[in-house]
């Protein structure tokens, strides 16, 4: 089995940075991936970790201690169209099972 | 490209009726996924597909959904009967394998299924 946890919501302010963790436990990991989605919207993606560390990509970073089986997404910046939930997704194996968190909603506030 | 298409994006039944979402990936995809989403749940992965042949459809919640792929530009998410707890969005994505891991999936806008 498996469990991947994340907060189910947060608020932060517009230009302010924020940071939404992600713990999972499973078998065969093979990579993290955040997605962004918005309301009424799919979900498109933001990131994705395999080896641990930081991955720096634009204003969003995202981070991978397999050890600890945990991750987080820093949104620095923020901006109000960053307002929407940020799933985490662990996969599994040496194939495409993709497995997803319930999703951190999260709202940013003039 | 157009992106993946799901079809229709509103569904409104009756409990008891046969359901159809139907799914054409990204040309040159060679997996293709099923999730549905609920408040509830979240978006839970229902089937996926490679090379148009079912992998793993552990997350098919009972014998009503069925899904099939007959070709590499089409695939189908059936339930039959419907139910009322069946009412969600469900959205299929697509992805090709990439050596390096980083397999992105691509998601279509959804079908939101309303059984009444």
């Amino acid at each position: 089995g498996q469990n991947i946890d994340q907060p189910t919501e947060m608020t932060a302010t517009e230009g302010a940075i924020v940071q939404i963790n992600c713990t999972y436990q499973t078998s065969g990991f093979n990579g993290l991936f955040w997605y962004q989605q918005h309301a009424g919207e799919a979900p498109t993606f933001l990131s994705y970790n395999v080896l641990d560390g930081l991955e720096e990509k634009g204003r969003f970073s995202s981070f991978l201690s397999r050890s600890k089986g945990y991750s987080y997404l820093l949104l620095k910046e923020l901006q109000m169209k960053d307002s929407a939930s940020y799933l985490c997704a662990v996969r599994r194996y040496n194939n495409n099972d993709m497995r997803f968190g319930a999703g951190t909603r999260l709202t940013v506030k003039p | 490209d157009a992106g993946v298409i799901q079809s229709p994006r509103h569904e409104v039944t009756e409990m008891g009726q046969e359901v159809t979402l139907r799914c054409k990936p990204i040309s040159g995809h060679d997996y293709l996924f099923w999730y549905r989403q609920t408040m509830m749940r979240g978006l839970e992965l229902l089937i996926y597909f490679n090379n148009n042949v079912p992998i793993d459809d552990s997350g098919m919640p009972e014998d009503r959904f069925s899904a099939k792929m007959p070709n590499a530009s089409f695939s189908t998410l059936k339930i039959q009967p419907s139910e009322p707890r069946d009412s969600a969005v469900y959205f299929c994505a697509s992805s090709f394998f990439v050596p390096s891991g980083l397999d992105e999936q691509f998601f279509g806008p959804g079908t939101r299924l309303t059984v009444l």
